[in-house]
């Protein structure tokens, strides 16, 4: 078990429209990220955080915005949905002793 | 500039025999390298890792072979099942400066194990 929950599981929104992922883990890691996966592409970090309050840009961040107030809850916005936003999300938190992160079952987003 | 690269995006393997999975990487500064497993519609999970300071790490069928000179690592799978048919993503991981936490992933490689 990751200890990390994805909400929903599966979204469809309207190009244009602002849709909130939400991701919570039972533990309390540091480091919690956000990743897309597309096909072709592989995974891509979107954003970081390396504590409440503390987050960072990864690799595509554009058109995504994030916030962490608590440990626990790190939601990831998407503030006005593109077609190039579906995408497939996931969540991951650090742990475990090294580098490794766990992942959320992840979120399938739709923007039509 | 993709810093971690698999370049077969699919490998087909025989129930029983030996599946290898390549994994190139271009920045010298990754010293933390991991495989993660993926199944449809679940998160990926974490397989095996080797620290740069090893050149092999064993974890039941899995090996993962790291050739630091080449900048090549791989995973090893024997004897493999149907069971393992999924997609292998690589990562890296650089310790310096804030993102020592940071994995960069590759593309991935969907393996079938063909019973």
């Amino acid at each position: 078990d990751a200890g990390i929950t994805q909400s929903p599981r599966y979204k469809i929104t309207e190009t244009g429209r602002q849709v909130t992922l939400m991701c919570h883990q039972t533990w309390s890691h540091s480091y919690m990220f956000w990743y897309r996966q597309d096909l072709g592409h592989g995974l891509r970090l979107i954003y970081y955080s390396a504590a409440a309050d503390i987050t960072d840009k990864g690799e595509v961040p554009d058109g995504y915005v994030v916030s962490r107030s608590k440990t626990e809850n790190f939601p990831l916005t998407l503030e006005s949905a593109t077609r190039s936003q579906t995408s497939v999300y996931f969540c991951a938190r650090s742990g475990g002793g090294g580098r490794k992160q766990y992942f959320g079952p992840g979120t399938r987003l739709t923007v039509t | 500039d993709q810093q971690v690269k698999q370049n077969s995006p699919s490998l087909s393997v025989q129930e029983g025999r030996i599946s290898i999975l390549n994994c190139d990487y271009t920045n010298s500064m990754f010293d933390y390298f991991l495989w993660y497993k993926k199944y449809p519609a679940e998160g990926p999970t974490f397989l095996i890792s080797i620290s740069s300071i090893k050149d092999k790490n064993e974890d039941g069928r899995f090996t993962v072979f790291l050739n630091k000179s080449a900048k090549h690592l791989s995973l090893h799978i024997v004897p493999s099942q149907p069971g393992d048919s999924a997609v292998y993503f690589c990562a890296a991981s650089d310790a310096s400066g804030a993102g020592s936490y940071q994995l960069t992933f590759g593309k991935g490689t969907k393996l079938s194990v063909i019973p």
